[in-house]
């Protein structure tokens, strides 16, 4: 059965850089693009950021454009979310999703950044 | 102040129908980018519940339709039941961004 499982979340200071982890399994992942979501405490889903495939193309939300970058490896079926410079409004649950009708979710890792 | 709007509650009593709208605009519902509507249940992950403005994923009962027209989509939740209870987001994608965006979302009380 599909599988995606998120990892690298925690307590980071802000300023900082962390990178998160989406460990896939149940499907061909190198065939399909990925995406990641977040959602504040409280609050909305907002999404982050889309790579192709093949990782040769990525897209990111406007506000999150030269802090954030998608990556994946194939050869390992995960999926990478580097993200710097972090600011509390960074803080949020962040989610990995498959393909563009995100069908299959993952359980999501929680980032906060706090001093 | 999302790119697609949602009104940010509505509520019915079992057995009754409702309806949440998505309204976006000429640069991404208007452009005939494909909707998607997705469920969170209290705690947990989305759950994608409508893709491609109609269509249903296997599993999903017929209670739950989408629809399109011009720049507006809607989600029909039929025989509302205790359990649909839940938040429902929209999205879609923005040309003038290029970026997938969300609606707000739609907070749904069963009454």
């Amino acid at each position: 059965q599909v599988q995606l499982v998120e990892s690298g979340g925690g307590v980071v200071q802000p300023g900082r850089s962390l990178r998160l982890s989406c460990a896939a399994s149940g499907f061909p992942f190198s065939r399909y693009p990925m995406h990641w979501v977040r959602q504040a405490p409280g609050k909305g889903l907002e999404w982050v950021a889309v790579i192709s495939y093949d990782g040769s193309n990525q897209d990111y939300a406007v506000s999150l454009r030269g802090r954030f970058t998608i990556s994946r490896d194939n050869s390992k079926n995960t999926l990478y979310l580097q993200m710097n410079s972090l600011g509390a409004g960074d803080t949020a649950v962040y989610y990995c999703a498959r393909d563009h009708t995100s069908d299959y979710w993952g359980q999501g890792t929680l980032v906060t950044v706090s001093s | 102040q999302s790119v697609l709007t949602q009104p940010p509650s509505v509520s019915g009593a079992p057995g009754q129908r409702v309806t949440i709208s998505c309204t976006g605009s000429s640069s991404n519902i208007g452009a005939r980018y494909d909707v998607h509507w997705y469920q969170q249940l209290p705690g947990t992950a989305p759950k994608l519940l409508i893709y491609g403005y109609t269509n249903r994923p296997s599993g999903v009962p017929d209670r739950f339709s989408g629809s399109k027209s011009g720049t507006s989509a809607s989600l029909a939740i039929t025989g509302l039941q205790s359990e649909d209870e839940a938040d429902y987001y929209c999205q879609s994608y923005d040309s003038s961004l290029s970026a997938w965006v969300f609606g707000g979302g739609t907070k749904l009380t069963v009454l």
